[in-house]
């Protein structure tokens, strides 16, 4: 059973428009959440992560929300970018995880010109 | 700094070859990971390593195993592959919960 979901395999977006990358987690002992951005022949990078102590956290046109009661997160790009085409991974993590990463199965963003 | 370097970039293997992959780190990181990352399921945990001689099983180790002779090192080893194998296989370390990534290893098993 996987335990952070990313229901949209893929997204396409305006330039300039908003995108909106969102992910469902089970697990209520995840208190730490990251956001990693992928290029193709290229490994993750980590993007921005949020506490479980906070509802949002910005870092420029990037921001997360996070929605404990419905455990729910989500990533906000504005405005979008073509160089934001790629894949986006929400993680979670436990504090007694050892730094373990629980992954979602990805979004595919697709910002067109 | 090189930060996460992995080695071979690329490998075909037949079924019933054994090969290991290379992973090293030069930011000091006392946590290092193995992933695989297959279409639709994000990136699954292999191994993982707490410190220099440890090593524990993650979601998915069957038909893996691993070493940490030193700290900046950590080896992947298929015994006998198995096409179930094909995958790209990500290393990661880390010091905290922010986990910095390798250019991954494309494996395919025929």
């Amino acid at each position: 059973d996987q335990q952070v979901k990313q229901n949209s395999p893929s997204l396409s977006v305006q330039e300039g428009r908003i995108s909106i990358l969102n992910c469902d987690y089970t697990n209520s002992m995840f208190d730490y959440f990251l956001w990693y951005k992928k290029y193709p022949a290229e490994g993750p990078t980590f993007l921005i992560s949020i506490s479980s102590i906070k509802d949002k956290n910005e870092d420029g046109r990037f921001t997360v929300f996070l929605n404990k009661s419905a455990k729910h997160l989500s990533l906000h790009i504005v405005p979008s970018q073509p160089g934001d085409s790629a894949v986006y991974f929400c993680a979670a993590t436990e504090n007694n995880a050892g730094n373990m990463l629980t992954f979602g199965g990805g979004t595919r963003l697709m910002v067109k010109p | 700094n090189a930060g996460v370097t992995q080695t071979p970039k690329f490998r075909v293997l037949k079924t019933g070859q054994s090969m290991t992959l290379l992973c090293a780190q030069d930011m000091n990181h006392e946590y290092m990971y193995w992933y695989r990352q297959d279409p639709g399921m994000g990136l699954r945990l292999i191994h993982y390593s707490v410190g220099e001689g440890t090593t524990a099983k993650g979601e998915v180790p069957d038909g893996y195993n691993v070493s940490r002779l030193k700290k900046q090192n950590f080896l992947l080893g298929l015994e006998s592959a198995a096409p179930s194998q094909t995958s790209v296989y990500f290393c990661a370390s880390s010091y905290s919960r922010e986990q910095f990534f390798g250019p991954g290893t494309r494996l395919t098993v025929l």
